[in-house]
């Protein structure tokens, strides 16, 4: 699976936009990007994927790159409960499903 | 969602003992299931896939005497720190998945202290 690169820390004002950014510059084709966070002694959490195009959901906004090479994760409005790390994963949708995780981003969102 | 249930949520136990973590899908059939385990300010580290009725396949470097894994059900899936010493102290976390998702669904972890 690609390597992924993220700052390892980043903060964010209560109410504003969190973007958390991803470099996965050797990303293959068939590889999907994913994000996850792990709030304080917890298991992580799914938030949201995405092969090509940008996603939506509930809890997040995922833009791709064309070149698919980086990614951001936007919260859009961030609070304080949004304060953990956020792992972001390139993995193939095939097979083992093997989900590695590395250094990941702790955003702080402070008050 | 799918939950994903994870027993005990702290266990303390002595040198030499050996200790067991359950983790247990609640709603689905867990397919495949990963087991990890994290030191303190690092990052999540695998350990092991295990498949239901088949035998786990580890993480280079993982010792597999020492970490039992068993996933005997579509729904239960146990790991087995046998023999603990106080460097195997961490808290480890499952996941699991089931066929025609994408998505890892996480237990609440398991600390594990071993005196």
């Amino acid at each position: 699976d690609a390597k992924t690169t993220q700052p390892p820390s980043m903060d964010c004002a209560e109410g504003r936009a969190a973007n958390l950014p991803c470099n996965h510059s050797t990303i293959s084709g068939n590889e999907y990007v994913y994000w996850y966070r792990q709030i304080h002694s917890q298991g992580p959490q799914y938030i949201i994927h995405g092969l090509k195009n940008n996603e939506t959901n509930e809890m997040a906004s995922l833009i791709i790159t064309e070149d698919r090479k980086s990614s951001t994760l936007i919260l859009p409005h961030a609070t304080l409960r949004d304060t953990a790390v956020y792992y972001c994963i390139v993995r193939v949708n095939t097979g083992g499903f093997k989900t590695i995780f590395g250094a990941g981003t702790r955003l702080f969102v402070k008050a | 969602g799918a939950v994903v249930s994870q027993h005990p949520s702290r266990v303390i136990c002595k040198s030499g003992t050996s200790v067991k973590i359950e983790c247990r899908s609640l709603d689905f059939q867990a397919t495949t299931m990963f087991w990890y385990r994290q030191f303190p300010k690092q990052s999540l580290m695998l350990m092991a896939t295990s498949n239901e009725g088949s035998k786990a396949t580890y993480e280079q470097g993982v010792e597999k005497d020492k970490f039992l894994i068993n996933h005997a059900s579509l729904t239960l899936s146990t790991l087995t720190v046998t023999s603990a010493h106080p460097e195997d102290s961490s808290f480890y976390i499952c996941s699991a998945r089931w066929t025609g998702t994408e998505k890892l669904f996480f237990g609440s972890g398991t600390q594990l202290s071993v005196l």
